[in-house]
């Protein structure tokens, strides 16, 4: 199994600050590691695809850059409406596995 | 637009049966790649199962494999998930979700194993 370990787990922010979140692939995943954000009593959402393509209808601040075993999502400019947990996911073995969740709470 | 509603969900006692549903539209529903993923109260995101476009292939996560079964029905747009043996560990929201990416998400429905 491909386990993935994202850092931190938690992040504390104020507006307008950028945040990093990594995931760390236990062995090369090649780019089959996507971003999903999760708010409370809701379903998770897409934000990155492939490690870097973006979705449609997501902010131009979410990226994600990586390949092989390191990746990372990136959140410009915060916004108080980006408080929400963050998972990352692998689809390259025939089992998918997720990272254990990213909490960022705004100050 | 794409939807994924799920249905089936409720309490069941450990050692019970349990048939989840996953109607799908606004897409090719046999060109994709479909999954289950869980999240149990409190706790992150556990990928379950998924099959291949034509029913070919499954897999699973080691916790439920022998116990749970996923199927399709490219004839009705629709996702099945058999569970058996439930236990109390398999209490958890349970998400239809769409290709490998999991590009798409239903709004996930609630099992509840417990005596």
């Amino acid at each position: 199994e491909i386990v993935l370990t994202q850092s931190p787990d938690f992040h504390s922010v104020t507006p307008k600050e950028r945040i990093t979140i990594t995931c760390r692939a236990s062995q090369s995943i090649g780019s089959s590691l996507h971003w999903y954000q999760q708010k409370p009593a809701q379903s998770p959402k897409i934000l990155i695809k492939y490690a870097s393509q973006s979705m449609s209808g997501v902010p131009s601040r979410f990226s994600g850059s990586g390949s092989g075993t390191d990746f990372t999502l990136t959140i410009n400019s915060l916004e108080a409406e980006d408080a929400a947990a963050y998972y990352c996911h692998q689809s390259s073995s025939l089992t998918g596995t997720f990272g254990q969740g990213t909490k960022v709470e705004i100050k | 637009e794409v939807q994924l509603v799920e249905s089936g969900g409720g309490l069941v006692q450990p050692g019970g049966s349990l048939r989840l549903s996953c109607a799908a539209s606004g897409f090719t529903f046999s060109d994709y790649w479909m999954s289950w993923v869980r999240q149990a109260p409190g706790k992150g995101l556990e990928w379950v199962a998924n099959i291949k476009q034509d029913g070919s292939e499954k897999y699973y996560v080691d916790s439920v494999r022998g116990r749970f079964t996923i199927s399709r029905d490219n004839a009705k747009n629709s996702l099945l998930l058999q569970m058996n043996s439930l236990r109390a560990e398999d209490t958890a929201v349970y998400y239809c979700t769409r290709a490998a990416a999991l590009d798409y998400w239903g709004q996930g429905v609630l099992v509840t194993v417990s005596s």
